[in-house]
């Protein structure tokens, strides 16, 4: 079945630019989809089709898909977008699958 | 505005049954496919199972197949998931999911806030 690798975790300063990954096999054939979940709460789409934006979801937020990687971009890191971060794609033999999740903290 | 909202979580035994809704409003139920996800505790999300505007495709994760069903009562715009042979790991948080798109080009729009179910003696 096709497997998606996140790292555990992101640190990133207020102000910067974090990049969340997520790996795999020939990824860039596939469509892309971010959520974001902060505790306690249920998951938020940030990005899908691999870059575009939901309606409300602030333009510091962008994705890109190439070769066996798909990165979420977030700019201008701020205290509220800690949270854990998932990526997604739709496979033909496992239907949905979701990357293990990325802890993103703002230090 | 969409919402949607889960109900039916709680205790069970293992072995037990647990049947799940999700009753969606702001949008016209019929018209998309509908999809259930799980967290277990302090883990990542799983997708369970999905089906069809019509109902008439169903899919599922393979731990769950023979175990889960999922329906659809369009003309109360619900969405069930009716658990049976319930086992301590399928104990997590249960979200329903609207899917938006188009063939083969999908993806999660709106998440409900979840219903917790806990398998254990």
């Amino acid at each position: 079945s096709y497997v998606l690798t996140q790292p555990p975790s992101v640190s990133v300063a207020p102000g910067k630019t974090a990049r969340i990954t997520c790996g795999g096999n020939n990824i860039e054939s596939k469509s892309v989809h971010w959520f974001q979940q902060k505790p306690g709460q249920a998951p938020v789409l940030v990005i899908y089709y691999d870059a575009d934006r939901p309606s409300g979801i602030p333009e510091r937020f962008s994705g890109s898909n190439s070769g066996n990687t798909a990165t979420l971009t977030i700019s201008r890191v701020e205290a509220g977008d800690e949270a854990d971060f998932f990526c997604q794609v739709w496979d033909t033999s496992a239907h949905w699958v979701f990357g293990g999740g990325t802890k993103l903290t703002v230090l | 505005e969409v919402q949607l909202v889960e109900s039916g979580g709680g205790l069970v035994q293992p072995g037990g049954s647990l049947r799940l809704s999700c009753t969606a409003s702001g949008f016209t139920f019929s018209n998309y496919l509908m999809t259930w996800v799980r967290q277990a505790p302090g883990k990542g999300l799983e997708w369970v199972a999905n089906i069809k505007e019509d109902g008439s495709e169903k899919y599922y994760v393979d731990s769950v197949k023979g175990r889960f069903t999922i329906s659809r009562d369009n003309a109360k715009n619900s969405l069930y998931l009716q658990m049976n042979s319930l086992r301590a790991e399928d104990t997590a948080v249960y979200y329903c999911a609207r899917e938006e798109g188009y063939s083969y080009a999908y993806y999660f729009d709106y998440w409900g806030q979840g219903t917790l179910v806990t398998v254990s003696s």
